[in-house]
């Protein structure tokens, strides 16, 4: 059983262009979050989805980031006309449906590097 | 607004030490707790999982507490060796349990010496 999977691991990008993190969630896994860890920062919620919904995006800036989850794919995060200050490790994790808070599994982050 | 704490923020040990780091979280109306382990540039691995009904959880040499009301956790680690050097993370989750975000400490940097 593969575990949560993102692609790319590294990303570089200038200034102005757009990001595109994927992320795939482990088999029979229906819910995705997303996190990002900033340089000498813990890692910060920024939005959790289920299957072609957006259920909390609270912790994610209003501008240039937007994020789905369709009903066949990967999860995408998406940055658009990104600027030094994103250049972060961004974490994708996944859980199974359950009655009660279960267990997220982490993927090994896409790290990004604006030029 | 939950918040979580985990001090100090490094730690250098010898080997063989047995060890507690510590985690404090602000809004005791939390649904679980957990605790990660975080190689350099790599990802999180999850290391035990407690839910606001239990006390600890026992994972090998990794034992995890939870007193809710006062808002604390400890991991304890018996017989530390080189291995166990990693960052370790203290993150809970809120109430709502349809929605299990987590909330992260910073993290203890932790180096055990051979």
């Amino acid at each position: 059983n593969a575990g949560v999977m993102q692609n790319p691991r590294h990303l570089v990008r200038r200034r102005g262009q757009e990001a595109r993190l994927r992320c795939s969630p482990m088999k029979g896994h229906s819910h995705v979050y997303w996190y990002r860890q900033l340089p000498e920062e813990g890692l910060k919620f920024m939005v959790y989805l289920q299957k072609e919904n957006i259920i909390d995006e609270s912790g994610m800036p209003k501008e240039r980031f937007s994020a789905e989850f369709p009903k066949e794919g990967p999860s995408i995060l998406r940055i658009q006309q990104v600027v030094r200050g994103d250049s972060a490790a961004y974490f994708c994790a996944s859980r199974r449906d359950a009655v009660y808070s279960d267990t997220q599994y982490f993927g090994p982050g896409t790290r990004l590097t604006v030029l | 607004k939950q918040e979580v704490t985990q001090i100090p923020a490094a730690l250098s040990v010898p080997e063989g030490e047995n060890l507690v780091l510590n985690c404090s979280f602000t809004d005791s109306a939390i649904y679980n707790l957990q605790w990660f382990r975080q190689d350099p540039g790599k990802g999180l691995t999850s290391l035990l999982l407690i839910q606001s009904s239990q006390r600890e959880q026992t994972s090998g040499r990794l034992n995890a507490s939870l007193d809710k009301s006062s808002g604390r956790s400890t991991l304890y680690i018996a017989a530390s060796q080189p291995g166990d050097s990693a960052t370790y993370l203290c993150a809970v989750s809120g109430w709502d349990g349809a929605n299990s975000k987590l909330t992260f400490g910073k993290g203890i940097t932790l180096s055990v010496r051979p």
